[in-house]
């Protein structure tokens, strides 16, 4: 398994402002992912980031809106841009050990937007 | 239809008793099936994976596949409060640029002492 931590754990931010989501794990991995998962609503993947590459994003979300690094095996940040109150969910990362069906997840970061 | 749906819950049962967590899906080329475990505030847990149709058992934890149905089945024998959580059952299929996952939206359990 992998220990995976995410800051920060909650935040409140203002509309029209934005906020950089950090996510480390404890060892090497190709594969990182970022979900959203809104209230009573399923996980939704948001986009996938390899180490070296350009983040792969899922439709209905672009790049401009959610920036994603990947500077290295073990950290990526997530970056939600001019934030509206639709922005307001559950922010998780994963990442994957062995095969595709592995996937580890991080606590979430809890974003409300006002 | 959605891709994936799941019993929307939220299931209460009394300690002991049998509990069954259930998703159907709509898309045939799902080749693996899972159950995550999502305890309040923390992220998902990933509880059982399983490939193709049968069964699987771990403890008190037995998943079940019917790829002809196009249902899995997630069964706690013996539940405990501990066991309260929200349940995600999540699939996936080999896309372009690996497996690509879909999630259900998750059932409640409540394990009353």
């Amino acid at each position: 398994s992998a220990v995976i931590s995410q800051k920060p754990s909650r935040d409140i931010c203002q509309r029209g402002t934005s906020l950089t989501i950090q996510c480390q794990v404890d060892s090497q991995v190709t594969m990182m992912f970022w979900y959203r998962q809104q209230p009573g609503q399923s996980l939704t993947l948001i986009a996938t980031a390899n180490q070296g590459s350009e983040a792969t994003y899922e439709s209905g979300f672009v790049i401009d809106k959610f920036p994603i690094s990947r500077p290295n095996l073990t950290f990526s940040t997530l970056t939600v841009s001019n934030m509206s109150p639709e922005d307001s969910s559950i922010y998780l990362c994963s990442v994957e050990l062995g095969g595709r069906y592995e996937q580890y997840f991080g606590p979430g970061t809890r974003l409300t937007v006002t | 239809q959605k891709e994936v749906e799941q019993d929307p819950g939220p299931l209460s049962v009394p300690e002991g008793a049998i509990v069954s967590l259930n998703c159907t899906y709509s898309n045939s080329a799902f080749q693996y099936f899972m159950w995550y475990r999502q305890y309040s505030r923390k992220g998902p847990e990933l509880l059982m994976y399983t490939y193709s149709s049968g069964n699987k058992e771990d403890g008190r934890f037995t998943a079940q596949v019917d790829k002809s149905s196009k249902y899995i089945s997630l069964f706690i024998r013996d539940s405990q409060p501990s066991d309260s959580a929200t349940y995600l059952c999540a699939m996936s299929a080999l896309g372009n640029y690996g497996q690509n996952f879909v999630f259900g939206p998750g059932t409640r359990l409540s394990v009353l002492p």
